[in-house]
């Protein structure tokens, strides 16, 4: 099973401000990667995924995240948030031939006024 | 849009009770899943059922067990709650049997307190 890092438990940023969710994996041939998103009192939702292709993937709410194989890294970028993406980040990832999702310990974003 | 409804938000429950956390799914998905979630822990898989009847323990299966008796209902059964098992629970759905690169669609938690 695959071992997911989030780098930074809290971020606070300021409305209008970029920012950057770190999230690495343990080393696999091949291997799909999520972010989800849980607002206050709600379940995940899926923010966007890679499967293959690409390694550039974008959100339809202007969050971009990128794959670099070689460092196995999967980080979540917006260039300017709004008080509304106040929320917590999950990366998440499984191998290529298996169901199972691991999910890292999640990034707590607060968006400030 | 999928709904995936968990039957209640929030569980108070003595220790040694038995509980039972509820998920029911309206799209057809194949796949359901249980998690607990825990902070700075993340989501941990207790379960999964593929299909009617069959299941296969997550990373964490110890003191839950499962039943799938229909298609969109997957319950999860807490034989003899223990203090340690306080926890958010998500239930989560995905389509096609194999389940691999899917979006799995959650409900929104039950936050279950065991006294």
């Amino acid at each position: 099973a695959q071992s997911v890092t989030q780098l930074d438990s809290q971020v606070p940023v300021f409305e209008e401000a970029p920012v950057e969710l770190r999230c690495n994996y343990s080393s696999s041939v091949s291997v799909y990667l999520f972010w989800y998103v849980q607002y206050p009192n709600q379940g995940l939702q899926l923010l966007l995924k890679y499967l293959s292709g690409s390694t550039l993937v974008e959100s339809i709410n202007g969050f971009e995240a990128e794959f670099n194989k070689s460092q196995t890294s999967f980080h979540l970028r917006k260039p300017s948030v709004h008080i509304s993406d106040t929320a917590e980040y999950f990366c998440a990832v499984s191998d290529s031939n298996d169901y199972k999702l691991s999910f890292g310990a999640g990034t707590t974003v607060t968006v400030r006024a | 849009d999928v709904k995936v409804t968990q039957s209640s938000r929030y569980l108070v429950k003595r220790t040694g009770e038995k509980v039972f956390l509820e998920c029911v799914q309206d799209m057809d998905h194949e796949n359901m899943f249980w998690y607990r979630q825990d902070p700075g822990l993340g989501l941990r898989l207790i379960y999964f059922s593929y299909d009617v009847k069959m299941k296969e323990k997550g990373d964490i299966p110890e003191g839950y067990s499962v039943s799938r008796e229909k298609k969109e209902r997957f319950s999860l059964i807490l034989e003899s709650a223990s203090t340690n098992q306080t926890s958010m629970y998500l239930c989560a759905s995905s389509y096609r049997p194999s389940g691999i690169g899917d979006e799995q669609f959650f409900g929104p938690g039950t936050r279950l307190t065991v006294l």
